[in-house]
């Protein structure tokens, strides 16, 4: 069975740095692209960007091309989502997504406030 | 940049048969967009009904379809239940750079 565990909820602090993951199971994690999405309270889905596992091909949407990064480590078969500096308007719920065959994780509610 | 488009809002009596459908600003979605649909009911992650145009999870309900329709992604609800009621979310292919792109989602409310 395939499984995206995503790592809890986090409170933070503008200007903070924060990283959170995504664990796959269940299949060849280097071999799928696995992206991050952002859905802001109230608002629709928004694609962030994507990974490729097996040799970290990276791609952004424009609209957070600078603002996040994109990481993974195929050996212990987790995605990364980070900010270097959280700002008020990243409190969002975020989700990673293996978009080929439409695999979820259960989402990660990142609040940032002072 | 590009923008996928869906209807807002669509409102279907139970038992009834609804379309929602997805736009590209680019044109014409075909099946190299590799449509994906996802339900989404409040405070759940979403979750895939229609991945690749027409192919079906072992949790979709029968009465969901996908399918293209008039240059547009299409998905079908067949005999509306209390329970379909949900905002619904296209996702598109573009290619090369792997971007896939959202639509703007449609509340479907069932009265």
């Amino acid at each position: 069975e395939v499984q995206l565990v995503q790592s809890g909820a986090e409170v933070k602090k503008p200007g903070e740095s924060l990283k959170i993951s995504c664990k796959g199971s269940g299949y060849s994690f280097a071999t799928y692209w696995i992206g991050w999405v952002r859905q802001m309270p109230g608002k629709g889905l928004e694609w962030m960007g994507i990974i490729y596992p097996g040799d970290s091909d990276t791609r952004y949407s424009p609209s957070f091309q600078g603002q996040v990064i994109i990481s993974a480590d195929k050996s212990i078969s987790t995605a990364y989502l980070q900010w270097s500096s959280l700002k008020a308007s990243d409190t969002a719920m975020y989700y990673c997504a293996r978009p080929d065959r439409g695999y979820w994780g259960q989402g990660t509610l990142v609040t940032v406030s002072s | 940049q590009t923008v996928v488009t869906q209807e807002p809002s669509l409102i279907v009596s139970p038992g009834g048969t609804v379309t929602l459908t997805c736009a590209s600003s680019t044109g014409a979605v075909t099946s190299d967009y590799y449509p994906n649909w996802f339900q989404q009911k409040p405070g759940q992650a979403p979750r895939t009904l229609i991945y690749s145009g027409s192919n079906k999870h072992s949790w979709t309900p029968a009465r969901f379809s996908g399918s293209l329709l008039g240059g547009k992604a299409a998905l079908r609800l067949s005999g509306v239940q209390p329970e379909d009621e949900a905002d619904y979310y296209c996702l598109l292919y573009f290619g090369g750079a792997q971007n896939w792109v959202f639509g703007g989602g449609t509340k479907l409310t069932v009265l």
